[in-house]
């Protein structure tokens, strides 16, 4: 079965630090796809990333960037010169090649504090 | 605005009731998804839709069932309502239904039962 751990339930940051969120899962499938959401107070969820189980390069958008790494099972997020409109619970997420099994972490709630 | 919309925003409603939520993809997706957010659960993938057929089951309960309409919009019809069904219930759609789709997510429908 899949299976999403994100051990940090809840981070604080000063404004302008980096913050890493951990991302563990556990999937039997050799194809699978790893998600990451981002749901700010408001509420509503936001798609950030999917990266697909033969891809593990790293990837970059702006202060956001993604590690992947296959040998430990890790999908890590970090976020650079954290703002405090990152502030949001963050979802990491696994799924095979159909949605039949996809699954979510519990989330990691980052406070930035100005 | 993500183009995906939902209704209603809040309902309240006792427990034995039934309870339909609605949900418009964006324009040009042919694909829906419902997903549950509990206290108790979290986040859950209840079930897709692409192009007017059931394509992928997640952890969707017997009582609840949905279905998506020649015009594309779906529906998630909750019936015999416990205490435990209290939740903000998400849409998303996307173009093709595949997991490397980008998903966009209407605003909720939060979902009392008393």
């Amino acid at each position: 079965a899949q299976k999403v751990t994100q051990a940090q339930t809840e981070i604080s940051v000063v404004e302008k630090e980096d913050v890493t969120l951990d991302c563990v899962y556990e999937t039997r499938d050799t194809t699978y796809y790893l998600f990451w959401y981002k749901q700010p107070p408001s509420g509503e969820l936001v798609f950030l990333i999917r990266r697909n189980s033969f891809d593990e390069q790293n990837e970059i958008s702006g202060r956001y960037s993604w590690n992947f790494q296959k040998s430990t099972s890790s999908f890590n997020f970090t976020i650079t010169a954290s703002q405090v409109v990152d502030s949001a619970v963050y979802f990491c997420a696994v799924g095979g090649h159909n949605f039949n099994k996809f699954y979510f972490g519990s989330g990691t709630k980052l406070n930035v504090k100005p | 605005d993500s183009g995906v919309t939902q209704t209603p925003k809040h309902l309240i409603t006792a427990t034995g009731q039934r309870v339909t939520l609605r949900c418009s993809p964006r324009s040009g997706d042919l694909s829906v998804y419902w997903y549950q957010q509990s206290l108790d659960q979290g986040l859950q993938f209840l079930i897709q839709y692409y192009n007017g057929e059931e394509r992928a089951k997640g952890n969707i309960l017997e009582r609840f069932s949905a279905q998506q309409f020649p015009d594309l919009h779906s529906e998630l019809n909750l019936s015999s309502l416990e205490l435990g069904d209290s939740a903000l219930y998400f849409c998303a759609s996307s173009d093709t239904g595949a997991p490397s789709d980008t998903q966009y997510f209407g605003p909720g429908t939060r979902l009392t039962v008393l």
